[in-house]
Order: C-alpha cells, then structure tokens, then sequence
C-alpha cells in the first residue's frame, strides 16, 4: 500500500511567486491534515479536511495560504504570494477515521524556499 | 492541549535500552499521551499511545506514572536507525490537530 505522497520534494521560488503544493493521501483516508515546520520552529498544524470539507482551519497563518480538497482525494496547498517567512518543510497526513486514538501518517514534506 | 516537557537530547549505545521521558503534570483526565517520531530527512511517524495503562507494541512500549503526569518511551534494543527526534504529544477529545512540541532528539552510539 502507497504511503502518504506530496510533490514537488523541494521548490525554490522567488518572494511574490505563486506555489501550490500537492498532498495525496493513502487510499480510502478521509481525513488529511496539512503541517508546516518553518525555520528553527516547531511543526505547527495548518488545517484539517473531513472528505471535502474543512473541519478545522485555525492553524491557517494569513489568506495568503489556501488550501483544497475537490472530490475528497488529494489536496492542494497555495501560497499566494509567497513570502520569504514562509520558507520551510510542509508535511501532509492523512488518517481513516477521525477522533483522537487516529495515528496520522506523514508524507515525507516538501521543502519550500522562498528567495 | 496540554503542554509536555522533554529533554533536548539524549544519546544510547547501539543494541541497549533507550527510556525518553516526558513530563505532562497539566494534563487532565481525558488527554491521551501519544509519541511521534521524525526519522531523518522524513516526516514524522506514529509510535505508540496511551492513557493509562502501560501499553505495548511492536516498536516500543510506553510506561504511565500512576498519576499520569509523566510517562517514558522505553525502545527495547537501541538500532541505529532509531536514531530521530521523539515527541510526546497529550491529544483531547477535541482536536484533531497533533501539537507538536521540539522533541528529544535521540543519538545512537554504534
């Protein structure tokens, strides 16, 4: 079974670029979670989608960040327009069911840097 | 969520015993006590969870103080490829979201 997948592995853009990162999560897990760990800080929570929709997007730094879930499968995450802060790792999980005994399951991130 | 206190780092030899420590005195009665881990270079990985008992599994076990304001992540026998960064994370009834704090990170000694 294919584990959590994000792509690209690593982008470099400039500061006011557009990036959109993509998250697919294992097969048949409703739940997907986006995290970001920026430089010298800790991993932070960004949001959590339930099939298609949002369930919880307090982690969400600013509205330049937007995340989707069409069709419930994979996930998008934009940032529009970047910033030099938001450089970092961005990790995607996923989970089948929801609650608080779920283990979540990690992509191996994407690192984003911003120039 | 509760806050968790953990040493910054900690080194073992290869093939010994590992106990990581956390301290969780704030938690309340419903927080699960759950360990992560972030392999190098990977995202992080799922350990082990409790709330509690002592709890059992195939990667490691997780000893609760009968107060539940500390527990300790016990690896067994130490492998080199248990070398990462540890983080006790207390879950309630009513986040998802896993709260990570800056972690042990573990040092394996050949």
């Amino acid at each position: 079974e294919a584990g959590v997948t994000q792509f690209p592995s690593h982008s470099v853009i400039e500061k006011g670029q557009t990036v959109t990162l993509r998250c697919d999560p294992i097969s048949g897990h409703d739940n997907l979670y986006w995290y970001r760990r920026v430089m010298g800080k800790e991993i932070k929570f960004l949001l959590h989608f339930v099939k298609e929709s949002k369930q919880d997007e307090s982690g969400m730094p600013n509205n330049r960040f937007l995340a989707e879930r069409t069709g419930g499968t994979y996930s998008t995450l934009k940032v529009q327009p970047a910033e030099l802060e938001d450089s970092g790792v961005y990790f995607c999980a996923s989970s089948q069911e929801s609650g608080l005994l779920n283990e979540q399951f990690f992509g191996p991130g994407t690192r984003l840097t911003v120039l | 969520d509760a806050k968790t206190t953990q040493p910054n780092s900690m080194e073992s030899n290869e093939e010994e015993p590992v106990h990581l420590p956390c301290n969780h005195s704030t938690i309340s009665g419903t927080d699960y006590i759950h360990w992560y881990r972030q392999l190098p270079s990977q995202g992080p990985e799922y350990v082990i969870h409790g709330l509690t008992s002592n709890v059992n599994n195939r990667m490691a076990s997780l000893a609760i103080a009968e107060d539940r304001k500390s527990s300790t992540l016990i690896l067994h026998r130490a492998t080199l490829r248990d070398a990462a960064v540890y983080y006790c994370i207390l879950r309630d009834g009513y986040n998802e979201k896993l709260t990570f704090g800056t972690g042990t990170r573990l040092t394996i000694i050949p």
